[in-house]
């Protein structure tokens, strides 16, 4: 079974900050890797799909990179705001006929201080 | 705004009663899903719809009944519901299955009395 684990669980940084967010997955099989922002009680918000054969992605201040070969990705923000506070969430899917599950880690919790 | 509609918001009810939680895309996507949330835990899946046919049920109690009567629209009924499945229930669209990203609505936080 794909296991995805984010590292850290939480993270609380000043204003204006970089910072990289960290997710592993167990089975390098997978099909693409997609980073989620989940405000409280909200649903979630796609920020940016990685396929299987790129390397990264980016959107505004967001930027996320895939290494398939060793499992991992980040997400980088660049420049952190008040407003990024929110629990990020990464998923992979699988690479099979039956792979329609989006698998999640369990998020890291993120909070941007003035 | 988000492009998944889901009604209602919140929902109170107790074990015996039967609701109905509703789903709504407009973006001609032929894969929708329900996900299931404990606090502070990921979603999980429940269902997964293709072209109006049942896909997958991960082993859902009989409890909750999924029905998708068109296109657009996902519906996933209730009966006989316990506390532990109070949740917050999310639905998610994408063009058709695997194929990504998935859209989620903003859920229906689920409180069983």
């Amino acid at each position: 079974k794909q296991e995805v684990t984010q590292i850290p669980a939480a993270l609380s940084v000043p204003e204006g900050e970089n910072l990289v967010l960290n997710c592993s997955f167990t089975d390098s099989a997978i099909y693409n890797l997609q980073w989620f922002r989940q405000d409280p009680g909200k649903g979630l918000t796609s920020l940016l799909l990685i396929q299987s054969s790129q390397r990264e992605q980016t959107s505004g201040r967001l930027n996320a990179s895939l290494d398939k070969s060793s499992g991992r990705s980040t997400l980088y923000i660049a420049a952190s705001q008040p407003g990024d506070s929110a629990t990020y969430l990464c998923a992979v899917i699988k690479n099979s006929n039956s792979g329609y599950a989006l698998n999640f880690g369990k998020g890291t919790s993120l909070l941007v201080t003035p | 705004d988000t492009e998944v509609t889901q009604t209602p918001k919140h929902l109170v009810m107790g074990m015996t009663n039967k609701k109905s939680l509703k789903c709504e895309q407009h973006m001609g996507h032929r894969a929708m899903y329900w996900y299931k949330q404990k606090a502070k835990k990921p979603p999980e899946l429940m269902f997964v719809y293709s072209y109006e046919k049942l896909s997958i049920n991960e082993s859902v109690p009989s409890r909750f009944s999924p029905e998708c009567p068109n296109s657009s629209l996902l519906n996933l009924h209730l009966h006989a519901l316990q506390p532990e499945d109070s949740a917050l229930y999310l639905c998610a669209s994408s063009q058709v299955v695997r194929a990504q990203p998935q859209h989620f609505g903003d859920g229906t936080r689920l409180s069983i009395l």
